[in-house]
């Protein structure tokens, strides 16, 4: 099994610039998350999908960041346009969830992304 | 709100010593419990968890905890810490029935060899 898979694992980009990150779940998991984790807020929820769709975005910070779940085994997170504020490790978790059950989350590597 | 606490931000023990790290949370119902360990400059992995049964739990690397209801606690310990435990360790907490997982401050574990 190879885990949650990002992309890329480091980004650097100059402020005003479009960021896309990258995350294909463990296969067969069905509930998929972005998480945003800095020194300063510790680790945030940002959104989570559940077959695809998501559910909670409610933890989006702005209309700047935008995520997609086009299928199963793929989704994106956007900044557009970024800000150094938004500089901070982005991780993907999926986990398999059953009816109302839900099972422990598995992190991906994780995106370093520094905006100068 | 569901919260969870974890008392010490930061740890430092020597090599050999006993470790317990403290971990509440504030939900009266049904609770799933989970303690991960972030490596320095890694991902979060999962060090154990508690659904139900036993409230003791054991995980990977020597690692137990203690899930006690009455204390809505969930106390992560070691009996003999090594160099190579130094991270930082979130305890973390979702209602039963809840995708949502709420995340302690983290510990901040030191070993000194």
């Amino acid at each position: 099994d190879a885990g949650v898979i990002q992309s890329p694992r480091h980004e650097v980009t100059e402020m005003g610039q479009e960021v896309t990150l990258r995350c294909k779940p463990i296969s067969g998991h069905n509930s998929l998350f972005w998480y945003r984790q800095t020194m300063m807020r510790g680790l945030e929820l940002l959104i989570y999908f559940n077959n695809n769709v998501p559910i909670d975005d409610s933890g989006m910070p702005e209309d700047r960041f935008s995520a997609k779940m086009p299928n199963a085994s793929f989704s994106t997170l956007k900044i557009q346009p970024s800000e150094p504020r938004d500089s901070a490790v982005y991780f993907c978790a999926s986990s398999l969830s059953r009816g109302s059950s839900y099972n422990e989350q598995f992190f991906g590597p994780g995106t370093r992304l520094t905006v100068l | 709100a569901q919260s969870v606490s974890q008392h010490n931000h930061h740890v430092i023990l020597s090599e050999a010593a006993s470790l317990e790290l403290g971990c509440n949370y504030s939900y009266g119902g049904t609770v799933n419990l989970f303690w991960y360990v972030q490596y320095p400059g890694q991902h979060l992995q999962l060090l154990l968890k508690y659904f139900s049964g036993d409230p003791l739990v054991k995980g990977i690397k020597g690692f137990e905890a203690e899930f006690i209801k009455s204390k809505f606690s969930f106390n992560l310990r070691k009996p003999s810490v090594q160099w190579s435990d130094t991270a930082e360790y979130f305890c973390a907490v979702n209602a039963a029935s809840n995708y949502q997982l709420i995340w302690g401050a983290g510990t901040k574990l030191i070993i000194k060899p």
